[in-house]
């Protein structure tokens, strides 16, 4: 069974400049979360889709960071204009769904640099 | 108020010993799930372990095993015979509402302890 594929794994972008990752889930998997990890903490849920409606956002900057995910499979998560803290790794991460176990399987995440 | 505490930022261990990662957690949900994670240099998560608020025995993986002390708030991580490919940073993370169906599911990450095992 394939994992959660990410791309780009690495993306260096100056400041004001905007940028998009793309996330593929495991098939069939009805919730998709997007995290964001900074060096030296643990992931921060920033998005939660449960097929291709918005759960929760409550720690997502929607001034800056936007979300979507069309069909309720591939997703993109997009900033723009990027900031020197939004330096971190992306991380996409998938589960079957709301279920009372809910293992999340997580992409290898995105690095991302901001100069 | 930090609903994870790993208070652990680097810990040692000998190869083929066992060692344990503490874990301290804060809700007043009374369902809720704790998960272990490792994360190697690669950047990946992988999922190690789970134990549910409500779970009568301490949960087993293979190498892995969770010491849960409910009213002490503790959720500790025990790898027994340590291997070099266990050199890792180790996250523990809480999803409250496990039981209920309500909640969105997501999980709250501690800052994570990096393992280094030493041949």
């Amino acid at each position: 069974e394939a994992g959660v594929a990410q791309s780009p794994r690495y993306k260096i972008i100056e400041k004001r400049q905007s940028v998009a990752f793309w996330c593929n889930p495991i098939s069939g998997h009805a919730t998709l979360y997007w995290y964001q990890q900074i060096l030296g903490q643990g992931p921060k849920l920033l998005i939660q889709f449960q097929n291709n409606g918005v759960v929760d956002d409550s720690q997502l900057p929607k001034d800056r960071f936007s979300a979507e995910r069309l069909k309720g499979v591939d997703s993109t998560l997009k900033i723009q204009p990027a900031k020197l803290e939004d330096s971190a790794v992306y991380l996409c991460a998938s589960s079957p769904g709301r279920v009372s176990y809910n293992e999340q399987f997580f992409g290898p995440g995105t690095r991302l640099t901001v100069l | 108020a930090q609903k994870i505490t790993q208070t652990q930022p680097g810990m040692f261990v000998q190869e083929k010993e066992a060692v344990t990662l503490d874990c301290t957690y804060d809700t007043s949900d009374p369902s809720y799930g704790l998960f272990w994670y490792k994360q190697p240099s690669s950047g990946e998560m992988i999922f190690l372990i789970y134990q549910g608020s409500y779970d009568q025995q301490n949960a087993t993986e293979g190498r892995y095993s969770l010491n849960f002390q409910k009213a002490r708030k503790s959720a500790n991580l025990v790898i027994s015979a340590s291997q070099l490919g266990d050199s890792a940073m180790y996250f523990c993370a809480m999803r409250e509402g496990a039981y209920s169906g309500a909640g969105s599911y997501q999980l709250t990450f501690g800052k994570g302890t990096k393992l280094s095992v030493i041949p």
